[in-house]
């Protein structure tokens, strides 16, 4: 079993749709979790950050992490043309080591 | 536009050969990770430098070295290179030494292609 799991999708959905991403993960150590977008051929960049369990919202975007399921979720409200990319989740432990990376969701957002 | 610069953008290489990958991460920033994506296996970590000095090493095969320099631009040099080698490779920095509690900000990529 891989560390992070994460659907590959892709999905597609019309704009103005509300838009659900997740990923489980194995490694119980993991304390940070992360969000980041990335579009073709260009390199991820950070959307959203979350320290342990709970909810972190900004602007159309809410993050979740459920820690006791192992569990963490990305919610795109009134999805526009411009989200479609690649979303890739990361997590990473106390420690610090490296970030993790789940292998991405590719969105397709149509008008 | 992040501020992690990467060279060059595109290579093509046969295999068996060597190439360098540059990286020069954001002004005031220490550290330097670099990672592989690849369409099968995603985004992996490499390895790390903070200050020049190594500080976390992840699957990293035998025949890529890396280092980072006093003016804290980092190379990546990979060789004997196979076709499995062809990957987009990232570099990214931060400002610490660990990458929890600070972002991290990727470079554009280097498209490396091993004919």
């Amino acid at each position: 079993q891989k560390e992070v799991e994460q659907d590959p999708g892709p999905l597609s959905v019309p704009e103005g749709a509300i838009v659900s991403l997740n990923c489980t993960y194995s490694n119980s150590a993991f304390q940070y979790f992360m969000w980041y977008r990335q579009y073709s051929r260009k390199g991820p960049e950070l959307l959203m950050y979350t320290y342990s369990s709970g909810n972190k919202e900004d602007g159309r975007f809410t993050a979740q992490v459920d820690k006791s399921s192992k569990y963490i979720s990305l919610f795109i409200r009134d999805s526009q043309p411009s989200d479609s990319a690649t979303y890739l989740c990361a997590m990473e432990d106390q420690a610090g080591t490296a970030l993790i990376f789940g292998k991405g969701t590719t969105l397709s957002v149509s008008s | 536009d992040s501020g992690v610069t990467q060279t060059p953008k595109h290579l093509i290489t046969a295999t068996g050969q060597r190439v360098t990958l540059r990286c020069s991460p954001r002004s005031g920033d220490l550290s330097v990770y670099w990672y592989q994506q690849s369409l099968d296996q995603g985004l992996q970590f490499l390895i790390q430098y903070y200050n020049g000095e190594e500080r976390a090493k992840g699957n990293i095969l035998e025949r890529f070295s890396a280092q980072q320099f006093p003016d804290l631009h980092s190379e990546l040099n990979l060789s004997s290179l196979e076709l499995g080698d062809s990957a987009l490779y990232f570099c990214a920095s931060s400002v610490g030494g660990r990458s929890s509690g600070n972002t991290i900000y990727f470079g554009e990529g280097s498209w490396l292609t091993v004919v």
